[in-house]
């Protein structure tokens, strides 16, 4: 079982910029969440998808946006980038209770 | 509104100590609640989970207690080592009505040699 992974690693992009983080939940799962952890801080929810449709949001702005797909795997787009949206951008997998967290996709933006 | 509120960190103990991260939440409701830990430079990790007052979820040796009259979770380990070291989140998830988990901001521990 590969477990939830998150594609790139690493991201560097400059203000005004924009970007597309993927994620692919774990096997069986069909809840797909997104987290912004800013350096020192908890995990923030973005939002999550269920049955390809945006289900619960976060207190974020329109410039975050996603999207799921038929296999359950998902995207993370934002526009506009700030350089307050440099963070550790989490997605984790679901079926029914506990999330399981990907390695995350380290942003910066310069 | 949803919370968590953990103890401020570091904590700095030494191999074998006792550990304890105390966690208290507010919520509408009858939520889940976790404990995550998170190595360097890594994602998040689930490391034991509660669904209902009274349940104990325990796992590498760390338990927790779900204590609906204090509105706690505290985190326990009898004998810490050094590879503990990590940060500790606290989260929370209601079990109907919304699906967000609302974590802590973390609880950064260091064991010592």
């Amino acid at each position: 079982d590969a477990g939830v992974t998150q594609s790139p690693t690493h991201l560097i992009k400059t203000r005004g910029q924009q970007v597309t983080l993927r994620c692919s939940p774990k096997s069986g799962h069909d809840t797909v969440s997104w987290y912004q952890q800013a350096l020192g801080q908890g995990p923030q929810f973005i939002f999550q998808y269920y049955e390809e449709e945006e289900r619960q949001r976060g207190n974020f702005p329109d410039r975050f946006s996603g999207h799921q797909f038929p296999n359950y795997s998902s995207e993370l787009n934002v526009n506009a980038l700030l350089l307050g949206d440099s963070a550790l951008y989490l997605c984790a997998s679901s079926s029914n209770g506990a999330q399981y967290f990907g390695p995350g996709t380290r942003l910066t933006v310069l | 509104g949803n919370s968590v509120t953990q103890m401020e960190g570091p904590v700095t103990l030494s191999e074998e100590a006792f550990l304890t991260i105390n966690c208290t939440y507010t919520a509408t409701g009858y939520p889940s609640l976790f404990w995550y830990v998170q190595y360097p430079g890594e994602g998040l990790q689930l490391l034991l989970k509660a669904t209902k007052a009274d349940d104990k979820g325990s796992n590498k040796g760390f338990e927790a207690t779900y204590r609906k009259e204090t509105t706690s979770f505290h985190l326990e380990k009898g004998s810490v080592q050094v590879s503990d070291s990590a940060v500790y989140f606290c989260a929370l998830i209601r079990t109907s009505g919304t699906y967000k988990y609302i974590f802590g901001t973390g609880t950064r521990l260091k064991v010592l040699a």
